[in-house]
């Protein structure tokens, strides 16, 4: 069976850019949820989406953005990137929306 | 505030030795808890789950972990330790306020020695 899936592997921008990362869900699960980690340290939540819906928002500044698509998948924007950008981003999904969350293998973001 | 303490930033153990990773949580309700382990440059890898029921859960790789309220603690163990046991373990609750999150420690690097 397919896991979370996620692209791209690996990312390189500069300060001020914009970025999209992706996530594809386990089949049949309907919520998907992105974490923020920084090297040395545990995954920081960031949104959850259900239903295409927003369900909850870590404490993140509003440069972050995301949303989640008919199929399940989703997206994560940020804008306006800082060199405190640069982290692993990982998506979680989960079956419904209080439920064990199984996560990709992230994203590496890094912002020069 | 919820948290979730990991009080080993790392701990060296021999194979073939026996293994215990200590966790603290701070939450007011029964928590969900779980064990996860991050090899390098990997995601997360879900070692076992505790909702409710039996406080004694097995996982896979032969590790479990038992959840004692009294002590807000919920310990991974495991009896004899692999060399491919090396990684990053995290603890983590979870909670359902303001969507489901899963709140993170900061993790503990398990070296395994020859």
């Amino acid at each position: 069976d397919a896991g979370v899936t996620q692209s791209p592997t690996h990312l390189i921008k500069t300060r001020g850019q914009h970025v999209t990362l992706r996530c594809s869900p386990i089949s049949g699960h309907k919520s998907v949820s992105w974490y923020q980690q920084v090297l040395g340290q545990g995954p920081q939540f960031i949104f959850q989406y259900y239903e295409k819906e927003e369900r909850g928002r870590g404490n993140f500044p509003d440069r972050f953005s995301a949303r989640q698509f008919p199929n399940y998948s989703s997206e994560l924007n940020v804008n306006a990137l800082l060199l405190g950008d640069s982290a692993l981003y990982l998506c979680a999904s989960s079956l419904e929306r209080a439920d064990t969350q199984y996560f990709g293998p992230g994203t590496r973001l890094t912002v020069l | 505030a919820q948290s979730v303490t990991q009080p080993d930033i790392h701990i060296t153990v021999s194979e073939g030795a026996s293994l215990e990773l200590r966790c603290n949580y701070s939450y007011g309700a029964t928590p969900y808890l779980f064990w996860y382990v991050q090899s390098p440059g990997q995601g997360l890898q879900l070692l076992l789950k505790y909702f409710s029921g039996d406080t004694l859960v097995q996982g896979i790789k032969g590790f479990e972990a038992e959840f004692k309220r009294s002590q807000s603690s919920f310990n991974l163990r495991k009896p004899s330790v692999h060399w491919s046991d090396a990684a990053e373990y995290f603890c983590a609750v979870g909670r359902n306020t303001g969507g489901f999150k899963t709140i993170f420690g900061a993790g503990t690097r398990l070296f395994v020695k020859a």
